[in-house]
């Protein structure tokens, strides 16, 4: 069982909607990482988070501490938004890991 | 100035061939590492680097051996390539452990035929 689940595992969207999509993480990761992976297959970092929210432009990341959780969100969404994205946890100490959901394949129609 | 860049960005090559992926970052980062993504777009760590010392090996078959000249370089020497090598690899650098952001190379297709 991965350590980190995401959800949904595909998300299809009319342009201008409201985009949230879900992670859930186990018991040891300390931070969560929000990455962006383009159809030519590029991987960008978009946030990292401990604790609270963090923005930038359109993209909203949130983490609750307590119930294991991290949303990414997206407001008014472009087709140039259509990538995968991917939540990943940081176990914390010595252990330099990263420890990858699966991914949420998002498609923005026009 | 590209912050990770590894070369190439595609391989092909035959079973049995040995092949290596050079990676490079130029942000003064202290971890390098090096991640592989399956063909159902899964990545999964294989090793992470710090200050040039292995830090982690993750159930990686011996074929695999990772090189880091300096802190700025790790390389991905394979050996005896197989087929369920092919994958897409990718090196990623970060400051100070991954409770920090990371940055990607722009990743390598390998095909082995």
């Amino acid at each position: 069982k991965n350590e980190v689940e995401q959800s949904p595992q595909n998300l299809t969207a009319q342009e201008g909607e409201f985009i949230t999509i879900n992670c859930s993480y186990s018991v040891g990761i300390s931070a969560l990482h929000w990455l962006q992976q383009h159809p030519g297959g590029g991987i960008v970092s978009l946030f990292m988070l401990s604790s609270g929210k963090k923005k930038h432009g359109r993209l909203i990341a949130t983490i609750n501490i307590q119930e294991k959780h991290s949303s990414l969100h997206i407001t008014a969404s472009h087709p140039r938004d259509s990538a995968v994205y991917i939540c990943a946890g940081y176990s914390g100490g010595s252990n330099y890991k990263l420890t990858f959901g699966k991914g949420t394949l998002l498609t923005v129609n026009p | 100035d590209t912050a990770v860049s590894q070369t190439p960005k595609y391989l092909v090559t035959q079973m049995g061939n040995d092949k290596s992926i050079k990676c490079e970052q130029n942000l003064g980062h202290d971890t390098m590492y090096w991640y592989k993504q399956d063909s159902k777009k899964f990545l999964k760590i294989m090793f992470s680097y710090n200050n040039k010392e292995l830090i982690i090996n993750e159930t990686v078959p011996n074929r695999f051996s990772p090189k880091s000249p300096d802190k700025a370089h790790l390389n991905l020497h394979i050996n005896s390539l197989e087929l369920g090598d092919s994958a897409v690899y990718f090196c990623a650098s970060s400051d100070r452990g991954s409770n920090t952001e990371a940055f990607f190379g722009q990743g390598t297709r390998l095909t082995v035929v």
